[in-house]
């Protein structure tokens, strides 16, 4: 079955780049997205990239997707401390169906 | 929209006593998801549905648990009798194409 892997933890002073990292092992995903989670919150929507480019980039958020390595990442610019939260990457699985990873908890150091 | 809406928001029960956690889904999309999130386990999705219809119910932990969506904007996760080992936050998410949007979650205790 699919494998998503995440480190658990981040910390960034704020100001500086964060880059956020994600493994799997199921290369058939059309979608892959990024969710942001708040304490007490659900998870949020950040982005989402097509299987098929490489770079897409939204504001503040890049994400980079390397298929041959089957790796994802999340890069956040000039990171602010209401980024602080745990961001999860999912891979679509199909029938609209998710596969979330671990999780990284993200702390921005004032 | 107001997204997706779940009640309560928390819910403390005695162990053995029923629970039933509820979901409005945003209005136009047709797939739901219940899913349940704990330090030890992450997110595990337990239910979803398309159409009101269920299409896989493999991650529901046990006969405990049971999942309905009678109609449209309206679903329902019960667990009878609830045990210690449940308590967790559930969410409900809905969604139309390949974008899940979830809700608030229900924060469940159960004593």
């Amino acid at each position: 079955g699919e494998d998503v892997e995440q480190s658990l933890f981040l910390s960034v002073r704020e100001g500086d780049s964060s880059v956020i990292n994600c493994t799997y092992t199921d290369s058939s995903s059309t979608y892959l997205y990024w969710y942001k989670q708040e304490p007490g919150a659900g998870l949020q929507l950040l982005t989402y990239i097509f299987s098929n480019m490489d770079m897409k980039q939204d504001q503040r958020l890049t994400v980079l997707l390397n298929k041959k390595d089957k790796h994802l990442s999340l890069r956040i610019a000039d990171t602010q401390t209401g980024d602080s939260a745990i961001y999860f990457c999912a891979l679509e699985t199909g029938a609209n169906n998710l596969f979330f990873g671990t999780g990284t908890r993200l702390t921005v150091i004032p | 929209d107001a997204g997706v809406i779940q009640s309560p928001r928390h819910e403390v029960t005695e162990m053995g006593q029923e629970v039933t956690l509820r979901c409005k889904p945003i209005s136009g999309h047709d797939y739901l998801f219940w899913y349940r999130q704990t330090m030890m386990r992450g997110l595990e999705l337990l239910i979803y549905f398309n159409n009101n219809v269920p299409i896989d119910d493999s991650g529901m932990p046990e006969d405990r648990f049971s999942a309905k969506m009678p109609n449209a904007s309206f679903s329902t996760l019960k667990i009878q009798p609830s045990e210690p080992r449940d308590s967790a936050v559930y969410f409900c998410a809905s969604s139309i194409r390949n974008t899940q949007y979830f809700g608030p979650g229900t924060r469940l205790t159960v004593l």
